[in-house]
């Protein structure tokens, strides 16, 4: 079963940079998945921030796209987050979670692998 | 984007009861609507995907249906257990949304 583990600071200030990275174990970051970043809120939905393929190509949500970067480091089987410009908005628990796929009639993905999170509060 | 909305936003119910929670896409996406529940400091688990597909090791009393833009997931004799936020997600398009979610508590 493939295990993923966010790390990264706990606590950013305002107008900083919130990075995170996550490791993957028991499975490679270099098979066919994508690996997403999403968010939560207190009180407020899941917020899928974006994805990234294990050949680096990569797509945001519109919301974020000018703030957030996610990499790929297949050495290390880690992906990360970064997202620049923080404020109090985006105090959040930040999940690490990767795809898989279902053949049937047509071509599906579903979240299946979730890191535990991890929270982020923005914070002077 | 595809705006995915959940109702109710919460429930409760007795253990044994049959309850259902509904999301409805703001425009058609298929099957492409996945269930997850997700426990009080955890993370979500998946629960259906592609629609109605029940993920392996989830107990065969939830199930899920779709009609047009309305999806349903029914937890039939619901177990202590079952208390949860439960939330929809759409895989029909980027960006990926979520419902606002469902809490369900036992009675």
């Amino acid at each position: 079963q493939v295990q993923l583990q966010e790390s990264g600071p706990g606590l950013v200030k305002p107008s900083g940079t919130l990075s995170l990275t996550c490791t993957v174990s028991n499975g490679s970051v270099t098979n066919s998945n994508w690996w997403n970043w999403v968010r939560q809120s207190p009180g407020k939905r899941l917020e899928w921030i974006g994805q990234i393929l294990h050949t680096g190509k990569v797509n945001y949500n519109p919301s974020l796209e000018s703030r957030v970067t996610i990499s790929i480091d297949t050495s290390q089987n880690q992906v990360s987050l970064t997202l620049t410009s923080v404020t109090a908005a985006d105090s959040a628990v930040y999940y690490c979670v990767g795809d898989q796929n279902y053949y049937g009639s047509n071509y599906y993905t579903f979240f299946k692998y979730w890191g535990q999170g991890t929270q982020v509060v923005v914070s002077s | 984007d595809i705006q995915m909305t959940q109702s109710p936003s919460s429930l409760s119910a007795s253990v044994g009861d049959s309850v259902a929670i509904t999301c409805r896409a703001s425009r058609p996406i298929a099957s492409y609507l996945n269930w997850y529940q997700q426990k009080p400091g955890k993370a979500p688990k998946l629960l259906i995907f592609a629609g109605s597909k029940l993920q392996g090791g989830v107990p065969s009393r939830f199930s899920a249906s779709e009609s047009g833009t309305d999806f349903t997931l029914i937890i039939s004799s619901l177990q202590p257990e079952d208390s949860a936020m439960y939330f929809c997600q759409q895989s029909y398009n980027l960006p990926r949304t979520f419902g606002q979610g469902t809490r369900v508590e036992i009675k």
